[in-house]
This record gives C-alpha cells, sequence and structure tokens, in this order.
C-alpha cells in the first residue's frame, strides 16, 4: 500500500517569491511520483513527473521536483512565482507496473500568491 | 487534441435520488478511472475499467456502479443519493500499460 503526505495544508506566499511545497510518499512497492495542479473549478492537470533517471525533473510553468529516495520524498519548488500560480497542488504516486490511472493522492496543498 | 470528456459538468439531485455520470475517454485509450474528491478532499480512487471488464476497486460506496461500453466510454450510476454524496467526480483514461492517465474536467454533484 502507499501513502502520501503533503505536510503544508496551505502556504502563502508573495509574489516574486521562491517557493517549496513539501511531499513525503511510503510505499512497500516502486512507485512514480507525480505532481498535479487545480486551478478553482478546474480538472487535475499534470505538471510534472518523475519515472526514472535524473532525480531532478522540470514541469510546466518553471517548476521543478528533486526525489530523494532515502528521504522518501518529492519537494515541488519554483523560483519566482507569479499570481497566476494561485491553485491548488497535489502530490500522486501510481505504482510501477500497476495502473498507471489509479494514483494515490495526498491531502493538497493551496499556494496562495499575493501581489 | 481530444481530451477526456466528462458529461454533466454540473449536476443538481435531491436525496435519494439517482444519477448518471459520463464519461469519453480519449480515442485509443482503453482503460477508464474514476475518481470522487469531496470538498477540500484530495482524489480518492473510486473504480477502473480496463477493455469493458472492472480491473481495480477503491472505496466505491455499495450504492455505486459502473460500467465501461464498447466505444469505450463509461458511465457511473449513483443510487440513493445522500448529501455526502456531493463532490467533484472525475475520470480519467490512459492506454493500458502507460504510466500517464489524462484527467477529464469532471462532474460537480450537488446532492441537496
Amino acid at each position: 500500500a502507499q501513502s502520501v503526505t503533503q505536510l503544508d495544508s496551505q502556504v502563502p506566499v508573495f509574489e516574486e517569491a521562491p517557493v517549496e511545497l513539501r511531499c513525503n510518499y511510503s510505499s512497500s512497492v516502486s512507485v512514480y511520483l507525480f505532481w498535479y495542479v487545480q486551478y478553482p473549478n478546474q480538472g487535475l492537470q499534470l505538471l510534472l513527473k518523475y519515472l526514472s533517471g535524473s532525480t531532478l525533473v522540470k514541469g510546466i510553468n518553471g517548476f521543478e521536483a528533486e526525489f530523494n529516495k532515502s528521504q522518501t520524498s518529492f519537494p515541488l519548488r519554483k523560483p519566482s512565482v507569479h499570481i497566476s500560480d494561485t491553485a491548488e497542488y497535489f502530490c500522486a504516486v501510481s505504482e510501477i507496473g500497476g495502473q498507471g490511472g489509479k494514483l494515490i493522492f495526498g491531502q493538497g496543498t493551496e499556494l496562495s500568491v499575493k501581489p | 487534441a481530444a481530451g477526456v470528456i466528462q458529461s454533466p459538468r454540473h449536476l443538481i439531485k435531491e436525496k435519494r435520488e439517482t444519477a448518471t455520470l459520463k464519461c469519453y475517454p480519449i480515442p485509443r485509450h482503453d482503460t477508464v478511472y474514476w475518481y470522487q474528491q469531496g470538498p477540500g478532499q484530495d482524489p480518492q480512487f473510486l473504480i477502473s475499467f480496463y477493455e469493458k471488464m472492472q480491473s481495480d476497486k477503491g472505496s466505491i460506496p455499495d450504492r455505486f456502479s459502473a460500467q465501461q461500453f464498447s466505444d469505450y466510454h463509461s458511465e457511473l450510476n449513483m443510487s440513493s443519493l445522500e448529501l455526502g454524496d456531493s463532490a467533484l467526480y472525475f475520470c480519467a483514461s490512459s492506454l493500458t500499460n502507460s504510466w500517464e492517465a489524462f484527467f477529464g474536467q469532471g462532474t460537480r454533484l450537488t446532492v441537496v
């Protein structure tokens, strides 16, 4: 079984400041790791994923994340946020070799970017 | 590019009524997944189908049932609706053995 913990439910930050959203996971099997973004009243959009290879992965909108296997963490970072980044962010895992669309999500982090 | 289509986008039902949500996957995708996202909650996996057969089951109430049809679209049937069923219901589709699933915009169900 897998579980995902997002340690911050809300992260307020000023525009152009850097941000890091924390994510830790637990799994008895190898997993793929994902970050999704959800804008108000919208669906889930894939930001980035870690499948294998380089532990630093870059996604859309200037976001990046770094897989740390020893700490079972996958924090999402952006060096300079914009007002338009205000949204809910979900970290998720899926079992390698399992159904790709069967995801276990974290509780979500609400990123609020203030001018 | 074609995306996952869900209908309706919004639905209001009364307690004890029945609702049917529809999902049209991306063309050639053979696997469909359903998720429920309650207010302020993370999406929870309900059920999935591959080639019209149920492939996995999550925390889906017995009052709910789903199926996948020959054209690969899927329907989620919800009976004896309760206030707690009010949520955003997502459908996602993928090719089998693919790591990537694509999500629809969701159906917002409100039970009053």
